[in-house]
């Protein structure tokens, strides 16, 4: 059973294209996120959603229009595909667990597979 | 803000050699500190993590041991296998506040195991 799953796994697209890319989590995790990895293999966070409320947007163009229906599902829309937009996306979600002493606490983040687009 | 900084790559040794993947980071607070694995063609793995200070994470045959004082987490093998060949990326939880958490990465490690 995928824990964190997305669809397409590929997606190929002419510039100017709209296109959306669809994650779904079946772990029960208030928090969801969605990644960029370029061609450098960089990761670098876009979005985060905790229980279907926008919570991180990190200085990503409006053309990305993240979209939460429910707790466990965030999609990402593209709307006018640049050619800079070819990248992996990867969804994630996270739970924050208990107290761990001090201030630290329980945390781990999983990752679906990934979404390589490709804009042409 | 909160940064990890990672050895450059790309890594490349023979098999059954000895590895370690260099990290280090910058960060307020009590983050918890992973390392996550992309092999060729697929998503992100957990490898391993440590929650505090001392802390050793270990997972098929890798261990590294948070170090608060020299604000480290390396990464380390005793003999590494082909099958080890993928990309490693060390990272940081900053967590703000509940639902406000996210990952910090590194720019990862490329690393290739040659028979």
């Amino acid at each position: 059973d995928t824990a964190v799953s997305q669809t397409p796994k590929y997606l190929v697209t002419q510039m100017g294209n709209d296109k959306s890319i669809k994650c779904e989590q079946n772990l029960g995790h208030d928090t969801m996120y969605w990644y960029k990895q370029d061609s450098k293999k960089f990761l670098k966070i876009m979005f985060s959603y905790n229980n279907k409320e926008l919570i991180i947007n990190e200085t990503v163009p409006n053309r990305f229009s993240p979209k939460s229906p429910d707790k466990a599902h965030l999609n990402l829309h593209i709307n006018s595909l640049e050619l800079g937009d070819s990248a992996v996306y990867f969804c994630a979600s996270s739970q924050v667990g208990q107290p761990l002493g001090g201030q630290s606490r329980e945390f781990e983040a999983f990752f679906g597979q990934g979404t390589r687009l490709t804009v042409v | 803000g909160n940064s990890v900084t990672q050895m450059e790559g790309p890594v490349t040794l023979s098999e059954e050699a000895f590895l370690t993947i260099n990290c280090t980071y910058t960060a307020t607070g009590y983050p918890s500190l992973f390392w996550y694995v992309q092999y060729p063609g697929e998503g992100l793995q957990l490898l391993l993590k440590a929650t505090k200070a001392d802390d050793k994470g270990s997972n098929k045959g890798f261990e590294a041991t948070y170090r608060k004082e020299t604000t480290s987490f390396h990464l380390e093998k005793g003999s590494v296998q082909v099958s080890d060949s993928a990309v490693y990326f060390c990272a940081l939880s900053d967590l703000f506040g509940f639902g406000n958490e996210k990952l910090t990465f590194g720019t990862g490690t490329r690393l290739t195991i040659i028979p």
